[in-house]
């Protein structure tokens, strides 16, 4: 079973700042890898897939990279909205998922 | 526009069996793109992934789950369903269905909050 850790677990950032969120496969996912954003009383909305494409309608401000066990997304420049909880989530054996346990972005 | 509708007890007693129905309307549940599935949610926690079944019926079930899971599909009604036995308050939780594309979740429903208590 394929675990993901995602660090750190809180981020806090200013509007307009850089930040930068990561997650850690247990074992090879190529790049079978999406990125989540959930805010409260909300389901999680997908931002990007195949670890580095994004969704429909995601702003460029969110970019993903990596490949194999270690992935990062990168919020180019916090916008009030974008303080929520980010997920990642492996599927190289779809349709198993498997999700990270969060990093919360929150306002300094 | 595709939406997703869970329908469930709110409340199960411990040992007993927890059931939720998904509704599917503005799409075809029929579609050959798509799994459609079931993930759970507790307070401050990251998703699990329930298991996921094709319009064929074939179905795909999270390892630690199995033994007590059968997820199933009405294509007559366009609805999937969850059963899951003998719960125990660690089954507590936010239960969403989903559809799910062969790299993303593209559409939710809402949730349906499921309490395991006597």
């Amino acid at each position: 079973e394929i675990k993901m850790t995602q660090s750190p677990a809180t981020v806090s950032g200013s509007p307009g700042e850089r930040v930068t969120l990561s997650c850690r496969a247990s074992q090879t996912v190529a790049n079978s890898l999406a990125w989540y954003q959930q805010k409260p009383g909300q389901a999680p909305r997908v931002l990007i897939y195949g670890a580095s494409t994004r969704a429909t309608g995601i702003p460029a401000r969110f970019s993903g990279s990596g490949s194999g066990t270690e992935f990062t997304l990168t919020i180019s420049s916090l916008q009030s909205e974008d303080f929520a909880v980010y997920y990642c989530q492996e599927y190289n054996n779809w349709p198993s998922l498997t999700f990270g346990g969060g990093t919360k972005v929150e306002i300094k | 526009q595709l939406q997703l509708q869970e329908s469930g007890p709110g409340l199960v007693k411990p040992s007993e069996t927890l059931s939720v129905t998904c509704t599917v309307s503005g799409g075809s549940i029929s579609s050959p793109d798509y799994y459609w599935g079931w993930i759970r949610q507790t307070p401050g926690k990251g998703p699990q992934w329930i298991g996921s079944i094709y319009f064929s019926g074939r179905a795909h079930y999270n390892p630690s789950l199995k033994s007590r899971l059968i997820i199933s599909i009405d294509r007559s009604k366009n609805q999937f369903s969850l059963r899951l036995t003998s719960v125990t308050a660690a089954d507590s939780a936010l239960y969403y269905c989903a559809r799910q594309s062969e790299v993303e979740i593209d559409n939710w429903g809402q949730g349906t909050l499921v309490t395991v208590s006597s």
